[in-house]
């Protein structure tokens, strides 16, 4: 147990459907990130958020929308998504920043595994 | 763009033998980490290693760090068939606490 849940784990979707992930942290941490593994590719870095604020965003397409309404939870909102985007979605905590050198020992979510039919 | 780029991409050893792994980067970094994942699950942290350190030691786990050539290895001494899963090396950079991952390593170590 790493003190990040991910529900569900396994989803199945349609392209028309409206999904919702959920991340929680039992840690006491500000920073909270979604990634995103395909196979075959290194792990994609979606959106950090610190404090509660999103500080990231990396290109990621609009049917893609994330929530992080404290500091202890994060939600990836899934609309009219593609096959392509079947993958498994980690979550992931950290202290966030605390000084100008942090090293940040991420703490990852067993993922959710999502299949887009 | 990718930061880390993991050497070889697979690996595959007899119990008890050595596991080297290797990972190049590109641009300055303040501290380097190592991940475990095994298949289908979350990554756990194994060791962080900062900038100014070149060499660290956790358990079975030998991680150095050569800034000159940019470029980290992660041995694993003794390997057990548990050891069995993807390495993926990860840098940070600045204060931002964010990680670019490399592809990783496949590592099978057969019983």
């Amino acid at each position: 147990e790493t003190g990040v849940t991910q529900t569900p784990r396994h989803l199945v979707m349609g392209m028309t459907n409206k999904k919702s992930l959920k991340c929680e942290q039992h840690l006491g941490h500000n920073a909270m990130y979604w990634y995103k593994q395909s196979a075959k590719k290194p792990l994609e870095l979606m959106f950090v958020y610190s404090l509660e604020e999103r500080v990231e965003n990396n290109s990621v397409p609009s049917r893609f929308s994330p929530e992080c309404p404290n500091s202890s939870h994060l939600f990836l909102h899934l609309h009219t998504l593609q096959p392509e985007d079947s993958a498994l979605y980690l979550c992931a905590s950290s202290q966030g920043v605390i000084s100008l050198t942090s090293y940040n020992e991420q703490f990852f979510g067993p993922g959710t595994r999502l299949t887009v039919l | 763009s990718q930061q880390g780029e993991e050497d070889p991409q697979a690996l595959s050893i007899q119990e008890g033998e050595n596991a080297t792994m290797n990972c190049s980067y590109k641009t300055s970094i303040n501290n380097l980490q190592w991940y475990r994942q095994n298949s289908g699950r979350g990554l756990v942290h194994l060791i962080l290693i900062r900038s100014n350190e070149r060499e660290k030691h956790s358990g079975r786990l030998r991680v150095t760090l050569d800034t000159s050539k940019k470029s980290s290895s992660l041995l694993i001494t003794a390997s057990r068939a548990a050891d069995t899963a993807s390495y993926f090396c990860a840098t940070g950079s600045g204060n931002t606490g964010k990680l670019i991952f490399g592809q990783g390593t496949t590592l099978q170590v057969k019983p």
